[in-house]
């Protein structure tokens, strides 16, 4: 069974651009959560989409968007980056029934901001 | 407000060394307490799920055990390769999937 697959593996931007990020789940999972993760703050949630729709949303700025397609496919976008934006996004998959599921990770891409 | 806390931040043992790592957790109403691994620039891998206190559950020379406030990763004989950061996750009392902690790096020195 495929894991979850997120691409590209690494990224580098400049200030002011947008990035876009990809996140294919696990067959048959329908909840795709996204996560930033920085060496001072760890891991914090983003969002999570599940059916096409978001379903919770963290404290990020409006910068920062997702969407989810038909297939469970995700892309999550950053928009006007900014140095403090580099770090590693991790989406996780899960089927999504309820709070609680197991949530599996993909490798992650490492978004670097120059 | 929800938090989880982790303990120590880093832990250095000697292979053979066996040791346990902390996960406290201020959630109320736990609807799972989540272990994973994670190895420098990889994603997390799922280790352990925990849905109610004195449940354990085994991997190899990892056991996880959960009471009402906290959970343990307790090590036993541990070897080189079990060295990553250990980070222990819950869902928090409204819709956040997975609260983390910030995790604890452990290196096992042969």
């Amino acid at each position: 069974k495929a894991g979850v697959t997120q691409t590209p593996r690494y990224l580098i931007k400049t200030r002011g651009q947008q990035v876009t990020l990809s996140c294919s789940p696990i067959s048959g999972h329908r909840s795709v959560s996204w996560y930033q993760q920085t060496p001072g703050q760890g891991l914090q949630f983003l969002f999570e989409y599940f059916s096409e729709t978001q379903r919770n949303k963290g404290n990020f700025p409006g910068r920062f968007s997702g969407r989810q397609f038909s297939n469970s496919r995700s892309e999550m976008n950053v928009s006007t980056l900014e140095l403090g934006d580099s770090a590693l996004y991790l989406c996780a998959s899960s089927w999504g029934g309820r709070p609680g599921t197991e949530a599996f990770f993909g490798q992650g891409t490492r978004l670097t901001v120059v | 407000e929800d938090q989880v806390t982790q303990s120590p931040e880093a832990l250095r043992l000697q292979e053979g060394e066996s040791s346990s790592l902390n996960c406290s957790y201020t959630v109320s109403g736990l609807r799972g307490l989540f272990w994973y691994r994670q190895d420098p620039g990889k994603g997390p891998e799922f280790l352990f799920t925990l849905y109610s206190a004195g449940e354990e559950k085994e991997k190899e020379r990892l056991k996880a055990t959960l009471t009402k406030k906290e959970s343990f990763l307790h090590i036993t004989a541990p070897k080189p390769e079990d060295s990553a950061t250990y980070l222990c996750a819950v869902p928090d009392s409204g819709n956040t999937p997975l609260v983390f902690g910030k995790g604890t790096r452990l290196s096992v020195i042969a």
